[in-house]
């Protein structure tokens, strides 16, 4: 079964500055997909940013990239120049690459807070 | 982009009454819907994968008869949580997939609170 670790419960970066979100699977697939989803107080789930294992290339997205390890099963989130708007949890998900609608499993989140 | 419509956002209710919860693509046909539940700061937790015009496939120690699910249209998917007690209060999430190679879209979210 595949399983996605979060070692960071919680976070907190400075406004304008950068910070990197941990996130760890454990997979015997060789394709798939990777997420990091945001979620905010109003509890709705964001998604931020999908990788594809099968690209070697790390996702991009505004201020919001990844660095994709895939020997080392690491994808971790870096979110630069922090603003106030980003403070949130933030999930790390991982769903295997088939024909159909795939299942998401979730890591268990970091939160994280911006400060002034 | 997609929109998934999930309704209601928030119920109050006593313990013994059933609950139905409903999820809606609003511009998309979803092939797929899936079922999800938080406890409060955790994450969510898969309960169950609803494809239309046929039975969910359930998670694990979810109970199929506790929490129905009936996904009767591509565009409809519902969660019914049968004789709710106050250890089912918790905040229930769908998700929408209409597409292979598509992120799933989530609707904002129910939060049931049983009395």
């Amino acid at each position: 079964a595949q399983t996605v670790t979060q070692s960071q419960p919680e976070m907190s970066v400075q406004e304008a500055e950068t910070v990197t979100l941990s996130c760890t699977y454990d997979t015997s697939e060789s394709d798939y997909y990777l997420f990091w989803y945001k979620q905010p107080p109003s509890r709705q789930m964001i998604l931020v940013i999908r990788q594809e294992a099968y690209k070697q290339q790390n996702a991009t997205e505004n201020r919001f990239s990844v660095n994709f390890q895939k020997a080392a099963k690491s994808f971790s989130l870096k979110i630069s120049d922090s603003q106030l708007g980003d403070a949130a949890m933030y999930f790390c998900a991982y769903s295997p690459l088939t024909g159909t609608a795939s299942k998401l499993t979730f890591g268990t989140g970091t939160r994280l807070q911006v400060t002034l | 982009g997609a929109v998934v419509s999930q309704h209601p956002s928030r119920v109050i209710c006593k313990s013994g009454t059933s609950v139905k919860i409903e999820c809606r693509s609003l511009d998309f046909q979803a092939t797929t819907m899936f079922w999800y539940r938080q406890f409060p700061k955790q994450s969510l937790m898969l309960m169950a994968t609803s494809n239309e015009g046929s039975k969910a496939t359930y998670e694990q120690g979810v109970e199929k008869d506790k929490f129905l699910i009936n996904h009767a249209s591509l565009t409809l998917s519902t969660l019914t949580v049968t004789s709710a007690h106050p250890e089912d209060s918790s905040f229930y999430i769908c998700s929408a997939f209409s597409l292979w190679n598509q992120p799933q879209h989530f609707g904002d979210g129910t939060r049931l609170s049983i009395l």
